[in-house]
């Protein structure tokens, strides 16, 4: 049963336009959603979160935008660069807030591709 | 800062071998995480440790898989016998106790099981 689904293996934009990452979840006890960033051979790295009491959180050229009654949400890059290729991985977290509560619930992910 | 650290960065085994994994997290970091990433899957907790304790570790194949974090720093984990669907890579993270949501990855161990 996957909770959390990346229905795009992958995205090819060009360098400069618009990159939209979709996730979805089926969980409505997630309560916290985060992406993360991997570059073979390393670790994934955060890259930014929503909390469900939010339906939009920005960071510079990153926003992340939760639609709860959809259990949807997406992450844009504007504008993208070629070194934002990478997999991206969509999380979600929620529960008791009693230390159980911060396993993360990953998507399989989507490899973005960002053409000069 | 340092990161999570882990060893070794590759490991081939054969099946029904056994091996062992290490991680180091970041100091003062009392959450520490093993996960398993299956290629073209995503991550998936194996065992969650609070210090030395064990909080979660309902996806760990307890007949094969033990992990130890004695001291509530660095860790270990293990497999014995190993299996093919065991091929993956292993990766330790750690987070402060509270709050903390966007805990920090080492790079991981890539085990083959031939």
């Amino acid at each position: 049963d996957q909770q959390v689904k990346q229905n795009s293996p992958s995205l090819s934009v060009q360098e400069g336009r618009i990159s939209i990452l979709n996730c979805d979840y089926t969980n409505s006890m997630f309560d916290y959603f985060l992406w993360y960033k991997k570059y073979p051979a390393e670790g994934p790295t955060f890259l930014i979160s929503i909390s469900s009491i939010k339906d939009k959180n920005e960071d510079g050229r990153f926003t992340v935008f939760l639609n709860k009654s959809a259990k949807h949400l997406s992450l844009h890059i504007v504008p993208s660069q070629p070194g934002d290729s990478a997999v991206y991985f969509c999380a979600a977290s929620g529960g008791r807030w009693d230390g159980s509560n911060y396993k993360l619930t990953f998507g399989k992910g989507t490899l973005l591709t960002v053409n000069p | 800062e340092a990161g999570v650290a882990q060893s070794p960065r590759y490991k081939i085994i054969e099946k029904r071998q056994s091996v062992a994994f290490w991680c180091n997290p970041i100091s003062g970091h009392a959450t520490l995480y093993w996960y398993q990433q299956i290629l073209g899957q995503g991550p998936k907790l194996l065992i969650q440790f609070q210090n030395n304790g064990v909080v979660d570790d309902s996806q760990l194949p307890k007949d094969r898989f033990s992990a130890e974090r004695l001291k509530g720093v660095d860790s270990t984990l293990k497999i014995q016998p190993a299996k093919l669907e065991d091929s993956a890579v292993y990766l330790c993270a750690s987070s402060r106790t509270t709050g903390s949501y966007g805990y920090t990855f080492g790079s991981g161990t890539r085990l083959t099981v031939v």
